[in-house]
Parts: structure tokens; C-alpha cells; sequence
């Protein structure tokens, strides 16, 4: 069955840089986009962007543009989101989500927690 | 900036019927946004229930549909069962980018 399996909590000081992972299992990892979603504490979703998996082509939303990198190992079949220059405003919850055949976000990862804090 | 817009919150009786419902800053919601949506439990991740308006994946309970109604993209839920309380979200998408709404947080009362 299709898992997505991401990295444990992380706790990091303002400024560092954090890389999250998303592993994926139960399919063929190169034949579905990954996105990626962050959660605020006690606040909505927000998609953060997408890679595909085929031609590890990033493109990120608005907002996630500069410190916020996508990437893969596709040897592995594993995702990764890199945050650089932590601010406070990052601690969040972020999420991999994969696509489907003919729809999006279909399968969702467990959550990464990311608190940065001095 | 483009604005999802859900309900903040809504009660209903178990057993009852409700509908949620997801509207667009830019007008109309058709099924070209692609809208979905999402049940997330405080501590878990968000699970996919309709894609596409109203397709269901293999997971979703018969007493979720999806639709669109008066210009909005539409989650009804028949026969609510006490372990439907949860947030829900809609995602819609424009031109390369998804948006999600904010949220409607259901209670079962």
C-alpha cells in the first residue's frame, strides 16, 4: 500500500536551516508529483509548491520562494524539504502529499513539526 | 491575493445532514478547480475525501458527496456519524496554483 513516511520533529534555532524528508513506498516514486503543505500552529493549510518526480522540476507558490527548496533522491524514493534562514514564523507542521492517477493530494504523509525558537 | 472561503464553523445533529460549502474570491467555482476536499482530527493529517467536485476515493464513507451549488464547490455529509466531527477543507486550483479555504470546523452535537 502507498505510505509516505516523513522525518521526526525537529527543533532548530532562528536561522539555521532544516531539511525534511518524505519516503515513499508502495508505488513507483517517479510517477506522481509531490507537494508540500505547511500548517501554523492552530491555523489552515497552505500548499507551499510541488516537485515533479519525473524531472525533478521544483515550482514553489507564492510566499515559498527563496529559503524554501524542494528536492529528491529518487534512489531512495524520497522527498525533501530544505528551509533555510529559520524564522520564528516557520514553526509549523509540514506535510509531503503525493498526486494520483487523475486526482491531488490523494495520500499525505504524517506530518513533520518544525519549531524554531531561540 | 485569491480567497477560499469556508463556513468557520457549523453544528449538526448526528444522524443529520449538512452541507459545506467552499466559495472563490474571483467568482463561480466550476469543476475546472479542480475542488477538493479534506477531513483533518486534531493531531492528524488530513485525509482526502472528494477530488475532482465529486469523485471519491476507494476510502471515502458513502455519506460524503460532493458537488457544486449555487456557484460554490459543495460537501454534503447524510446520516453524520459522531466520529464526522472534525475540520474540513476545500482546495480549489487557478492557473498553476492550489488554494486552500480556511477550514469549517463540524461539531457533532
Amino acid at each position: 500500500q502507498v505510505q509516505l513516511v516523513q522525518s521526526g520533529s525537529e527543533l532548530k534555532k532562528p536561522g539555521a536551516s532544516v531539511k525534511v524528508s518524505c519516503k515513499a513506498s508502495g508505488y513507483t516514486f517517479t510517477n506522481y508529483a509531490m507537494n508540500w503543505v505547511r500548517q501554523a500552529p492552530g491555523q489552515g493549510l497552505e500548499w507551499m509548491g510541488y516537485i515533479s518526480t519525473k524531472s525533478g522540476n521544483p515550482t514553489y507558490a507564492q510566499g515559498f520562494t527563496g529559503r524554501f527548496v524542494f528536492s529528491l533522491d529518487t534512489s531512495v524514493s524520497t522527498a525533501y524539504l530544505q528551509i533555510s534562514s529559520l524564522e520564528a514564523e516557520d514553526t509549523a507542521v509540514y506535510y509531503c502529499a503525493r498526486d494520483c492517477t487523475s486526482c491531488h493530494f490523494g495520500y499525505w504523509g504524517q506530518g513533520t513539526l518544525v519549531t524554531v525558537s531561540s | 491575493q485569491t480567497v477560499v472561503t469556508q463556513e468557520p464553523s457549523l453544528t449538526v445533529s448526528p444522524g443529520g445532514t449538512v452541507t459545506l460549502t467552499c466559495a472563490s474570491s474571483t467568482g463561480a467555482v466550476t469543476s475546472g478547480y479542480y475542488p477538493n476536499w479534506f477531513q483533518q482530527k486534531p493531531g492528524q493529517a488530513p485525509r482526502a475525501l472528494i477530488y475532482t467536485t465529486s469523485n471519491k476515493h476507494s476510502w471515502t464513507p458513502a455519506r460524503f458527496s460532493g458537488s457544486l451549488l449555487g456557484g460554490k464547490a459543495a460537501l454534503t455529509l447524510s446520516g453524520v456519524q459522531p466520529e464526522d466531527e472534525a475540520e474540513y477543507y476545500c482546495l480549489l486550483y487557478y492557473n498553476g496554483a492550489w488554494v486552500f479555504g480556511g477550514g469549517t470546523k463540524l461539531t457533532v452535537l
